[in-house]
């Protein structure tokens, strides 16, 4: 079965400096990977998808995460963040094969921007 | 507003009472799914509708039924509530596995306490 490891539980950087959060999977088999962020109080919002061709994928708000299938990896990155990136991230995966969309989700990596 | 509607937002049950959350969603979406969120834990799946007309066990499905009520309407049931299902609980849905439509719609939540 699919598994997802989100090694940092927490992750505390400062505003305007770069951040990675991490996530590796576990399935060898052809993966969709997600990551999602969910603000204080709130449901979670697709932050970026990665499917198919480039492997480097971005979100609107800055934030970009690299496939990297030897690794079983799809670390989320941002160069500069923000007071406002305060939340909590999901990294998920999905088996392409399957009829309909099963994802598994990390344990989550919450990060806290301070000034 | 479209997207996924889930009732109550809080509730507070006592030990071995039941209870029915409520998830709606208006995008005419196939799957529906129901995760609950503990610190630490990310969230499990408890049970999922791959399509209408079709209930499956999740990763945590023991204390819980489901109802798939039509293709809109897929509800929670706890028929006797134990302190370890205080929980928040997430409803998702999603469409059938379409390259650019891949990714879950997440209800803002339903925040329980068992007591």
């Amino acid at each position: 079965a699919q598994s997802v490891t989100q090694l940092d539980s927490q992750v505390p950087v400062f505003e305007e400096a770069p951040v990675e959060l991490r996530c590796n999977y576990s399935s060898s088999v052809s993966v969709y990977l997600f990551w999602y962020v969910q603000y204080p109080n709130q449901g979670l919002q697709l932050l970026l998808k990665y499917l198919s061709g480039s492997t480097l994928v971005e979100s609107i708000n800055g934030f970009e995460a690299e496939f990297n299938k030897s690794q079983t990896s799809f670390h989320l990155r941002k160069p500069s963040v923000h007071i406002s990136d305060t939340a909590e991230y999901f990294c998920a995966v999905s088996d392409i094969n399957t009829g309909f969309q099963k994802l598994v989700f990390g344990t989550g990596t919450r990060l806290l921007v301070s000034p | 507003n479209a997207g996924v509607t889930q009732t109550p937002k809080f509730q507070v049950l006592k030990t071995g009472q039941s209870m029915t959350l409520q998830c709606a969603q208006d995008m005419n979406h196939n799957s529906m799914y129901w995760y609950r969120q503990d610190p630490g834990m990310g969230l499990r799946l408890i049970y999922y509708s791959a399509s209408e007309g079709t209930t499956d066990k999740g990763e945590v499905p023991n204390g819980y039924n489901v109802s798939r009520l039509n293709k809109r309407e897929f509800s929670l049931r706890l028929e006797s509530a134990a302190p370890s299902q205080t929980s928040v609980y997430f409803c998702a849905s999603s469409v059938t596995p379409g390259r650019d439509s891949y990714g879950y719609t997440f209800g803002s939540g339903t925040r329980l306490t068992v007591v």
